[in-house]
């Protein structure tokens, strides 16, 4: 079964605009990750926040975490080409001998146009 | 820089044939994980390892074997596959120290069983 739900399930805008992208889930986690796949490739961990954190940032990336609505957002400020790609929530629901059991939403596909 | 090495990338299956998916790791990582990757479906844990020696089920583990003899390989077997089972797969480790780590993805390998 699958723990987080993205939205927009698809994304398109001009490059310098912003990108959001929410993520929402259904049981409590410990903590909840974005990861970002090209076309082809294997998933890149972007950033992670914990369960007691609010928000992070990490370069042009700004992560949301609101526990008492289950949801998170991905902010991608002053998009570029190379920001087309996949972009997945994954959430840890718990953590078992000390490994992470990532559960994946079905992601977000951003198409960032020139 | 190899991070996590799957292989082989692609292959075709005839059914009931089998096969053993290599992935490897070079970051002394105590924590290894295989996926699959349906489309709508996001990515799906089949077994994970905690430690060399060790293994356990994920949430689609019917059809698949795992072997974890060295604390770098991590080895996902299809007895005798079935059609379903087409997907792409995906190795992923991670870190055991405390707190809480990203994943290191290899690139898949996509399978197709006819």
């Amino acid at each position: 079964s699958q723990q987080g739900e993205e939205d927009p399930q698809a994304l398109s805008i001009q490059e310098g605009e912003n990108a959001t992208m929410n993520c929402s889930y259904k049981t409590s986690i410990n903590n909840l990750q974005w990861y970002r796949q090209n076309s082809g490739r294997g998933l890149v961990h972007l950033i992670l926040i914990r369960s007691n954190e609010r928000e992070k940032h990490s370069g042009r990336l700004r992560v949301t975490l609101d526990t008492s609505k289950k949801s998170s957002s991905l902010l991608i400020t002053a998009s570029r080409a190379a920001d087309t790609a996949s972009y997945f929530c994954a959430t840890v629901p718990d953590i078992i001998q000390g490994a992470q059991k990532l559960v994946f939403g079905q992601g977000t596909r951003l198409t960032i146009n020139p | 820089n190899a991070g996590v090495t799957q292989t082989p990338k692609f292959r075709v299956l005839k059914t009931g044939q089998s096969m053993t998916l290599l992935c490897a790791q070079d970051m002394n990582h105590e924590y290894m994980y295989w996926y699959r990757q349906d489309p709508g479906m996001g990515l799906r844990l089949i077994h994970y390892s905690v430690g060399e020696g060790t293994t356990a089920k994920g949430e689609v583990p019917d059809g698949y074997n795992v072997s974890r003899l060295k604390k770098q390989n991590f080895l996902l077997g299809l007895e005798s596959a079935a059609p379903s089972q087409t997907s792409v797969y995906f190795c992923a480790s991670s870190y055991s120290g405390r707190g809480s780590y990203g994943y290191t993805f290899g690139s898949g390998t996509r399978l197709t069983v006819v």
